[in-house]
């Protein structure tokens, strides 16, 4: 059964703090990794892929834990602008390629208080 | 290159009625796929295509259909609306595994549906 665990929050966080979560996945067969956004009444936007090794961008971290089978997404110096909702994406290690080889979560909603 | 366009933005529909929601991709992508979003489920898939001429059900498929006949476009048709439906929409595309980015899905901007 493919599952992705997200907290829904909301997570309500000052202007230039650090905000962190997680995304918990069941299925060991999981293959790649990634963080959407999604704004308010938008569509969900790619925000970053997740690798074994980490990546950062500009104040984006975002790291995977096989072992414990979770990503995390962590934000520096948030900002206003980072108010939205983080969708955790996960795809299957299978050859077709389709959208049925996708699990989203159903996202971290976080506010960015001035 | 408009990305992703999805037709219509808003509808209404009364219980009964049929419709075509139309989404269509400039970037040559082979996958496509449609997802509806309500509130506390997340984005579930309905249906989605590998290619021209080809399409699958996704997790929740009954009341809707699909036809992929060129590789720009793939429209969802609700046969009879019911209030369970009402939702919002969205369209993806991505260039598939094996293409650089292939994974990246690409969403249209959405349609929200009412049915009363």
């Amino acid at each position: 059964r493919k599952e992705v665990e997200q907290d829904p929050g909301p997570f309500n966080v000052p202007e230039g703090a650090t905000v962190a979560f997680n995304c918990t996945y069941s299925n060991s067969a999981s293959q790649s990794f990634f963080w959407y956004r999604q704004d308010c009444r938008k569509e969900p936007k790619l925000l970053m892929s997740v690798y074994s090794s980490g990546n950062e961008d500009g104040r984006f971290t975002a790291q995977l834990n096989r072992a414990s089978q979770y990503i995390s997404l962590l934000i520096r110096d948030s900002k206003l602008s980072d108010s939205a909702t983080y969708l955790c994406v996960v795809t299957l290690r299978y050859s077709g390629g389709g959208a049925d080889g996708l699990t989203f979560g159903k996202g971290t909603h976080l506010i960015i208080q001035p | 290159n408009a990305g992703v366009t999805q037709t219509p933005k808003f509808q209404v529909l009364k219980t009964g009625q049929s419709m075509t929601l139309q989404c269509a991709q400039d970037m040559n992508h082979e996958y496509m796929s449609w997802y509806r979003q309500d509130p506390g489920m997340g984005l579930r898939l309905i249906h989605y295509s590998v290619g021209a001429g080809i399409t699958d059900q996704g997790e929740v498929p009954n009341g809707y259909n699909v036809s992929r006949s060129t590789t720009e476009d793939f429209p969802l048709r609700l046969l009879s609306a019911a209030p369970s439906q009402t939702s919002v929409y969205f369209c993806a595309s991505s260039s598939g595994p094996g293409t650089s980015g292939g994974e990246t899905q690409y969403f249209g901007p959405g349609t929200r549906l009412l049915v009363l």
